[in-house]
């Protein structure tokens, strides 16, 4: 089974801006893996932020924006804020199966 | 306003069965597909399985096929997850999705454990 890969750990300064990247063990990232972002808060449900690459739903701020860099997907964020202090998790579609990538620790500092 | 609402959740003995439902409500259920997934103690996200809307197609990630058994009811907006020779590994919390783009809507999930 594939294995996704995200950046275990990243900081951000407030106001800045960041990149997540999630990966494929197995080769690179297309849109046939149909890439998902979530977020999740200490005590909370995840959310999702990012569906298909690069769709936002309508709770999604505007600072964040999907795409496919360098092979991987990737969720960046622009202009930081306190509150997306966050676990943010990928999904990919494989043949039969999705797969989590271990998520990201955002820190906000 | 779209609702998922888990419940079955509870303390198993390993080896044991239990059966998980997911009541939808507020989005067209039966054109949907419909997913589980979990999360363990201090661990990330795994996605367990996934069922097409007319339930022809089932989809289980490789821990838990052959053991676990998708299923759904579109005339009652329920979703099921039935958990036979459970492990302690399968102790998380279990949370349904669904939506028009597969992941759209989270519930609040529905704590397992499976511990003697």
């Amino acid at each position: 089974q594939a294995v996704v890969t995200q950046e275990p750990s990243l900081t951000v300064s407030p106001g800045g801006t960041v990149t997540l990247t999630c990966g494929s063990s197995i080769g690179a990232v297309t849109s046939g893996h149909y890439p998902y972002w979530f977020q999740q808060k200490p005590g909370q449900a995840p959310r999702t932020l990012i569906y298909k690459i690069s769709n936002k739903h309508s709770w999604t701020p505007a600072r964040f924006s999907g795409s496919l860099l360098g092979g991987k997907a990737a969720l960046t964020l622009s202009g930081a804020q306190p509150e997306d202090e966050a676990e943010y998790y990928c999904l990919l579609l494989f043949i039969g199966a999705w797969v989590f990538g271990g998520g990201t620790k955002l820190t906000v500092l | 306003e779209v609702q998922l609402v888990e419940s079955g959740g509870g303390l198993v003995q390993p080896g044991g069965s239990l059966r998980l439902s997911c009541a939808a409500s507020g989005f067209t259920f039966s054109r949907n597909w419909m997913t589980w997934v979990r999360q363990g103690p201090w661990k990330g996200l795994e996605w367990v399985a996934n069922i097409k809307p007319d339930g022809s197609e089932k989809y289980y990630v490789d821990s838990v096929k052959g053991r676990f058994t998708i299923s759904r009811d579109n005339a009652k907006n329920s979703l099921g997850l039935q958990m036979n020779s459970l492990r302690p590994e399968d102790t998380a919390i279990y949370y349904c999705l669904g939506g028009d783009n597969n992941y759209d809507f989270w519930g609040q999930g529905t704590l397992v454990t499976v511990s003697s």
